[in-house]
């Protein structure tokens, strides 16, 4: 049964400064994974998509790197902003179709 | 162009009565998704459709739950007899498909959610 695990639970670090949220799985058949951010009362918004393939994804200060073998992808954060602060969720879409959610990291980036 | 909508955005309940949440995917998009958030917990996986059809449903909490979508675009969920540990965000995601096998992109987009509120 695939499993999705996120570290830390919860983050906070001064606004500026770079960072990095991790994703594990259990199960490395997966189709693609999928990094979102969850705001407060809103719903997700997507923020990068790799594909099984891929090894690695960027959009302007976000980069989002694959390593299926290992079972694990982090999410870089480049030079912080207050407006980082968010929830952020991986999620995985296996051979069966179903998408595994972590947890999430709570980011809080202290102006 | 117009994202995923749902409707109602706020519903409260009575515990046992039926309840139905509605989910307007982009246009186009053949994959639809429900999820559900609740307190402190994480987003769980409860049903998809890709067209009309629903090939796994195993991920619905209960009998008392229970999606359709007619003609390959707008999805409702149905909770019978509503109980309390009901409560929560209900989400609906589209993409252009459910599989990565047949086009290579398949990213969801999601709809704002219905919070859910059983008293």
């Amino acid at each position: 049964k695939q499993e999705v695990t996120q570290i830390p639970a919860a983050l906070s670090v001064p606004e500026g400064e770079n960072l990095v949220l991790n994703c594990s799985f259990t199960d490395s058949a997966i189709y693609n994974l999928q990094w979102f951010r969850q705001d407060p009362g809103k719903g997700l918004t997507s923020l990068l998509l790799i594909q099984s393939s891929q090894r690695e994804q960027t959009s302007g200060r976000l980069n989002a790197s694959l390593d299926k073998s290992s079972g694990r992808s982090t999410l870089y954060i480049a030079a912080s902003q207050p407006g980082d602060s968010a929830t952020y969720l991986c999620a995985v879409q296996d051979r069966d179709d179903k998408i595994i959610f972590g947890k999430g990291t709570r980011l809080h980036i202290l102006p | 162009g117009a994202g995923v909508s749902q409707s109602p955005s706020n519903k409260v309940t009575e515990k046992g009565k039926d309840v139905e949440l509605r989910c307007d995917p982009i246009s186009g998009h053949t994959a639809l998704y429900w999820y559900r958030q609740s307190l402190g917990q994480g987003l769980e996986f409860l049903i998809y459709f890709q067209g009309n059809s629903a090939p796994d449903k195993s991920g619905l909490p209960s009998d008392r739950f229970s999606a359709e979508r007619t003609g390959g675009s707008v999805s409702t969920l149905t909770i019978q007899r509503t109980q309390q540990e009901d409560s929560a965000v209900y989400l609906c995601a589209s993409s252009l498909a459910a599989t990565s096998g047949a086009l290579p992109n398949n990213e969801q987009f999601f709809g704002p959610g219905t919070r859910l509120t059983v008293l």
